[in-house]
């Protein structure tokens, strides 16, 4: 079975903490995603990649930074938390060129004091 | 960028009704979804649609790319029916392809 996984379901951090958020999936997809969710937003992409070592930013990159050392594992960096930096963090994923089919892990709820 | 509007925001359901969620796009894309997110925030894809009219189980979806928009059909709602559902457009970026997704149509099913 399909499974993308995030290390964390509950982060709570302080202001100026540099964070971390895990992202891995076990289907050998090219593509993954961070996607930030608020309340009346929707879902808003932060930052993408198509391959190992390749990230592409998306609508709202500022304030975030991400890794793609291997295919599997695609992490997303709060180089300084901010207050404004609480919100709801989904990582997805999918095979090939196309995004025909889009995985989504459980999602870290990250709260930032 | 493209605009992605889903109607009704949010959407109170008998058990046992049916109903029609609404997704317009301002601009041309290669390809839409639905998703269901359940109120444990987990996100699932329902229907990958460019056209045409697809039917899985209770649900169905229709997609009419040439007017811009797709509905999504819930018969016979169910409490498990419950949670926010999502339309996204794939769009074409600089050679790579990436979702724009609405703002979600809120759902609550009442026994």
């Amino acid at each position: 079975d399909v499974k993308v996984t995030q290390s964390s379901r509950y982060l709570v951090k302080r202001t100026g903490e540099k964070v971390f958020l895990e992202c891995v999936q076990d289907m050998d997809h090219e593509n993954m995603f961070w996607y930030r969710q608020d309340p009346g937003l929707g879902l808003r992409l932060i930052y993408f990649s198509y391959d190992v070592k390749m990230k592409e930013k998306g609508d709202i990159p500022e304030g975030y930074s991400v890794s793609r050392e291997k295919k599997e594992r695609f992490s997303l960096i709060l180089e300084s938390a901010s207050t404004n930096q609480t919100s709801m963090y989904l990582c997805a994923s999918s095979p090939g060129q196309g995004i025909e089919k889009l995985f989504f892990g459980s999602g870290t709820q990250l709260s930032v004091l | 960028g493209i605009q992605v509007e889903q109607s009704p925001p949010d959407l109170i359901l008998q058990e046992g009704a049916n109903s029609t969620l609404r997704c317009n796009f301002s601009d041309s894309v290669n390809n839409l979804q639905w998703f269901h997110q359940n109120p444990w925030g987990q996100l699932i894809n329902l229907f990958y649609i460019p056209s045409g009219t697809k039917q899985n189980g209770r649900l169905s979806a229709t997609t009419v790319a040439t007017e811009r928009y797709s509905l999504l059909y819930i018969s016979s709602s169910q409490t498990t029916d419950s949670g926010v559902y999502f339309c996204a457009v794939e769009l074409r970026y600089y050679g790579n392809n990436r979702l724009a997704f609405g703002k979600g149509n809120q759902v609550v099913v009442i026994p």
